[in-house]
């Protein structure tokens, strides 16, 4: 069964402090990973994809990796900044039939910036 | 920017009532979708739609129809509402074959 798990589910750290979410996934076949940013009351926003073949991609503080062979990928935001609270959610595209995609969506780790 | 804008960002109904989400997308989109997000899961599959007048079943169909009668407007009915249907609606659009989604803001729907 294609799943998409994400730890932790909630998350409190000080501004400034750097922290790290993980998404493990077992999808197959793959076609990409998305991280995005969902602000209380608002709609998903897209932060970064990767592809298969490619291991890190950055967006500014954040800067997801991805491992294809153990199937895990972890999203780290650098110095944080009150407005990096938000829920963070990782999915994972699925090919469809007739070159379309199905997300399979994990729920989210909820994370807390404290001044 | 593509805009994809909900009709609603709050509302209140009653057991029993007919309910309409409605959401358009200003970018051509083919592809548009409806999902529901409770606390603690993912974002859950409704139905979706890749073409005017098609409509396919999502993961939790049941209780809920669509509408496409045009490209730009994509319609989620709630036939008969109950108290369990009490969520936050996103819908989303994007290109026919690409992944990226842009979602509109929610509408947080509350069955009473």
């Amino acid at each position: 069964k294609n799943q998409v798990e994400q730890s932790p589910q909630s998350l409190i750290i000080l501004e400034g402090k750097n922290c790290t979410l993980q998404c493990n996934y077992t999808v197959s076949p793959f076609s990409n990973l998305r991280w995005y940013k969902q602000d209380t009351g608002r709609g998903p926003v897209s932060l970064t994809i990767m592809t298969f073949s490619e291991n890190t991609k950055s967006n500014g503080r954040y800067t997801a990796t991805l491992d294809a062979d153990t199937k895990q990928s972890s999203l780290h935001i650098t110095a944080s900044q009150l407005s990096d609270s938000a829920s963070y959610i990782c999915v994972v595209s699925v090919p469809w039939e007739d070159s379309n995609y199905q997300l399979i969506w994990g729920a989210g780790t909820k994370l807390i910036i404290k001044p | 920017d593509v805009k994809v804008t909900q009709s609603s960002r709050y509302l209140v109904k009653r057991t029993g009532e007919k309910v309409f989400l409605e959401c358009v997308q200003d970018m051509d989109h083919e592809n548009m979708f409806w999902y529901r997000q409770d606390p603690g899961l993912g974002l859950r599959l409704i139905y979706f739609s890749y073409d005017v007048k098609m409509k396919e079943k999502g993961d939790i169909p049941e209780g809920y129809s669509v509408s496409r009668e045009k490209k730009e407007r994509f319609s989620l009915i709630l036939e008969s509402a109950s108290t369990n249907q009490t969520s936050m609606y996103l819908c989303a659009s994007s290109f026919f074959g690409q992944g990226g989604y842009t979602f509109g803001s929610g509408t947080r729907l509350t069955v009473v």
